[in-house]
């Protein structure tokens, strides 16, 4: 089975912030994305990655960062935390056109 | 208006009755998938289609090309089904998904 794991499960910071949320898969799967979920919004694509290195911007990439420095590891960055980026955070991974999650993050920004 | 659209946002139901869920789209797409999110949980992809039909169990996902719709139904409901399910759509070679808003399933004993 694929696996796609995430660094925490719940967290919270503080206004300020630099935030790293990391995304590990197990399958050498090539692309990797970062979503966030909000109430009455849905999925939004953040930052999308086809290849070690190679990084593509989503619908909403202001005030994030990503850095795919290995196949398997997909990292979200908050450069500098706010309030409105309280969020479900969500990886995935992709072979084909199947996506695999994981169990994402529920970050609270104070 | 958005590019996928679900309906209803929100469904309840009486376990043992049938249910359907809709998505309807206004883009080409490659393939459609549907997912299912528990309370609190991660996203499980059900069905990625292109065409026709697929059955996994109770659960049986439709779609029609040419109206730009799918459908997903399930059949002998039981409050374990209780999740918000998502509808997604892939367009051509593009790996990445535009996704619907989601309805939340609620089932009864």
């Amino acid at each position: 089975d694929v696996k796609v794991t995430q660094s925490s499960r719940y967290l919270v910071k503080r206004t300020g912030e630099k935030v790293f949320l990391e995304c590990v898969q197990d399958m050498d799967h090539e692309n990797m994305f970062w979503y966030r979920q909000d109430p009455g919004l849905g999925l939004r694509l953040i930052y999308f990655s086809y290849d070690v290195k190679m990084k593509e911007k989503g619908d909403i990439p202001e005030g994030y960062s990503v850095s795919r420095e290995k196949k398997e590891r997909f990292s979200l960055i908050l450069e500098s935390a706010s309030t409105n980026q309280t969020s479900m955070y969500l990886c995935a991974s992709s072979i084909r056109l199947e996506q695999f999650f994981g169990p994402g993050t529920r970050l609270t920004v104070l | 208006k958005n590019e996928v659209e679900q309906s209803p946002q929100n469904l309840t139901a009486q376990e043992g009755e049938f249910i359907t869920i809709n998505c309807s789209y206004s883009v080409g797409i490659s393939a459609l998938h549907w997912l299912q999110q528990h309370p609190g949980g991660g996203i499980v992809s059900l069905f990625m289609l292109s065409s026709g039909k697929k059955k996994h169990g109770r659960l049986i996902a439709t779609i029609n090309i040419q109206e730009k719709h799918s459908s997903l139904h399930i059949t002998a409901s039981h409050p374990r089904d209780s999740a918000v399910y998502i509808c997604a759509v892939a367009r051509g070679s593009n790996y990445k998904l535009t996704f619907g808003k989601g309805t939340l399933l609620t089932v009864n004993p």
